[in-house]
């Protein structure tokens, strides 16, 4: 089945700088990659996602970025502000045969200091 | 208004006590799903449903059931809970599986 490993496990950025979070996957039937965010004592919600055919998407302060090749995908975030401070988690749409499953990485906690 | 719930958002059982968590969505999606969430493990499938009536084990199935009887509806079913499914419950829902999903509010359970 898929795995997905997510890296790193907590990453601390100071107001207005960046934050890149990688995962990797093994499944290379996987076609969808969605990044959940989850703020403190909340449910996770979704931020972006992207599909198999396509290797960038932008939205606004947030990109995700995808290699298929090399199976693996990432989550930038531009200017980051202390809002943005929360779990973040990467997941991949794995096939077994006509079923599909969705696993995801296990977080990144990260915090944005003034 | 669009949402997923759950219940009980909190419950505390003892080890072999039969207990339903319930999860009700009002989107007519046809894919629902739970997972736990446990600290440093992330959130791991325990079961999900492409439709009424078909559903499939996750990453975590061991010592779970669940049933789909009618859309909106899909409860999670612990038979025989034990001390180690102590933990954060969420149940999801999507239009299918590689559509946004949307979480309900989450269920902690401890079993002692």
């Amino acid at each position: 089945g898929e795995n997905v490993e997510q890296h790193p496990s907590t990453l601390s950025v100071q107001e207005g700088d960046s934050a890149v979070i990688k995962c990797t996957y093994s499944d290379s039937a996987s076609n969808y990659f969605p990044w959940y965010k989850q703020e403190l004592g909340k449910r996770p919600q979704l931020i972006i996602d992207i599909r198999s055919n396509v290797g960038e998407k932008k939205d606004q302060r947030i990109a995700v970025t995808l290699n298929k090749t090399a199976k693996h995908f990432s989550l930038h975030i531009t200017e980051t502000q202390p809002e943005d401070s929360a779990v973040y988690f990467c997941a991949a749409r794995g096939y077994t045969g006509t079923a599909s499953k969705l696993t995801f990485g296990t977080g990144t906690r990260l915090q944005v200091t003034l | 208004e669009a949402q997923v719930t759950q219940n009980p958002r909190y419950l505390i059982t003892v080890t072999g006590k039969k207990l339903t968590v319930t999860c009700s969505q009002n989107m007519n999606h046809e894919y629902m799903s739970w997972y736990r969430q446990d600290p440093g493990l992330g959130l791991r499938q325990i079961y999900y449903s492409m439709n009424v009536e078909v559903t499939d084990k996750g990453d975590v199935p061991e010592g779970y059931k669940v049933s789909r009887k009618e859309k909106r509806n899909f409860p999670l079913i612990l038979e025989s809970p034990s001390p180690n499914q102590t933990s954060l419950y969420f149940c999801a829902s999507s239009l299918e599986a590689t559509y946004e999903q949307y979480f309900g509010p989450g269920t902690r359970l401890t079993v002692t």
